[in-house]
């Protein structure tokens, strides 16, 4: 079985670029999360889509962070403009729609460095 | 709301057990997990825990829960240089989503 997918792998951007992030889940899985893991922190949810729509964005800077699932597949995660703060790893994950202990899977992660 | 909390380092002879320790806050938690994170890689999950129970054992690892203390241990038996990583501990709150710690350097000493 594939895993989540993710690319690009490293990103060096300048302060005030943008960027962008996708995310391709597990065939299936209804549910995909965006997570962002600061240097030293534990990953921070930011954006959960169940199927196309949104359920919780409730961390999510809007100010200068954007995602969007359009076909409730894959999905992208925008930054723009780019502050040295954002640098970051961002993760994707998914789920199948019926949650349970063992069906939350992570991609490797998009390293961001904001410059 | 929701928090994790965790010891930020954890130094231990290899062959020795090493225990890390986590507290959480939100009682209604249904599952609690220890996810493992190796220099440059993504999350891997290496156990969880319904929260009705209160002991999980998986080869060299044991979980134990104090539900009551709201109190989440992890436990590696044998320890060996390949162990060494950061081990995040995490809980799902309302079910879907998941609220991870600051994890724990686990670093090996010879």
């Amino acid at each position: 079985e594939a895993g989540v997918a993710q690319s690009p792998r490293y990103k060096i951007i300048e302060k005030r670029q943008s960027v962008a992030f996708w995310c391709n889940p597990i065939s299936g899985h209804a549910t995909l999360y965006w997570y962002q893991q600061i240097l030293g922190q534990g990953p921070k949810l930011l954006i959960q889509f169940q199927n196309n729509g949104v359920v919780d964005d409730s961390q999510l800077p809007k100010d200068r962070f954007s995602a969007e699932r359009l076909k409730g597949v894959d999905s992208t995660l925008k930054i723009q403009p780019a502050k040295l703060e954002d640098s970051a790893v961002y993760l994707c994950a998914s789920s199948t729609q019926v949650f349970s202990g063992n069906t939350i899977y992570f991609g490797e992660g998009s390293w961001l460095t904001v410059v | 709301g929701e928090d994790v909390e965790q010891s930020l380092f954890l130094s231990v002879r290899e062959g020795d057990s090493s225990v890390i320790n986590c507290t959480y806050t939100d009682s209604s938690s249904t599952y609690l997990y220890w996810y493992k994170q190796e220099p440059g890689a993504g999350l891997q999950l290496l156990t969880y825990i319904f929260s009705n129970m209160d002991m999980k054992q998986d080869q060299r690892l044991t979980v134990l829960l104090n539900k009551k203390d709201k109190h989440l241990s992890l436990r590696i038996a044998d320890t060996q240089t390949g162990d060494s990583a950061i081990y995040f501990c995490a809980e799902s709150y309302r079910d879907d989503k998941i609220i991870f710690g600051k994890g724990t350097r686990l670093h090996i000493l010879p």
